[in-house]
């Protein structure tokens, strides 16, 4: 079974501009989060999508947004990037948004994302 | 404001070795504890939690869960070169976590 798919793995971007990342979940998986790693904030939640809709969101700016299709795979959205944007993102599917065990997050490897 | 702290931050220790990483908490929403192992990029999964008390064991690795104290230990027994890693601890209601900052682990052969 494929494993959760981020697209792509790296990126350079300036100051302005804005960028689209993709996942993939695991097949069968109907719940997907996207997070923020950073060296100085560590792991830090930017929301979730369940069947098409926003579920939960965590504390960034409006700059930040996602959209989940109807075969699961998400998008997310920065616009107007600043160079604290440059972090790692991770997405992660799981399937379900909740039930024990059946909301363990299976992560990607992320995009890499530099701001210049 | 949701808090996880892990401790200690790095550890590094010989092979065979056994270690205990620490994981607090305090959360407004606690349904779950997780616990992955990040080598590279992707975290992979190791443990969930829900249950106080309840020791979950895979191989050398075991984890336990106090939801009275909130915390949870995760153990490693007879460490190998493999374990070297940083270990985040999560915890949160559904979907959304909070992570700690990790322990970076480093077993020297």
């Amino acid at each position: 079974k494929a494993g959760v798919t981020q697209t792509p793995r790296y990126l350079i971007k300036t100051r302005g501009q804005q960028v689209t990342l993709s996942c993939s979940p695991i097949s069968g998986h109907r719940s997907v989060s996207w997070y923020q790693q950073t060296p100085g904030q560590g792991l830090q939640f930017l929301f979730e999508y369940f069947s098409e809709t926003q579920r939960n969101k965590g504390n960034f700016p409006g700059r930040f947004s996602g959209r989940q299709f109807s075969n699961s795979r998400s998008e997310m959205n920065v616009s107007t990037l600043e160079l604290g944007d440059s972090a790692l993102y991770l997405c992660a599917s799981s399937l379900y948004w909740t039930g024990e065990g059946k909301n363990i997050q299976y992560f990607g490897a992320g995009t890499r994302l530099s701001v210049l | 404001e949701d808090k996880v702290v892990q401790s200690p931050l790095s550890l590094v220790v010989h092979e065979g070795d056994t270690v205990t990483l620490n994981c607090s908490y305090e959360v407004t929403n606690f349904r779950s504890l997780l616990w992955y192992k990040q080598e590279k990029k992707a975290p992979t999964f190791l443990f969930m939690l829900t249950s106080s008390g309840i020791e979950k064991k895979s191989g050398r690795l075991s984890s336990i869960l106090d939801k009275k104290e909130l915390f949870s230990i995760l153990n490693i027994t007879a460490t190998q070169t493999g374990d070297s890693a940083v270990y985040l601890c999560a915890v949160g209601y559904g979907n959304k976590l909070v992570f700690g900052a990790g322990t970076i682990l480093r077993v020297k052969s």
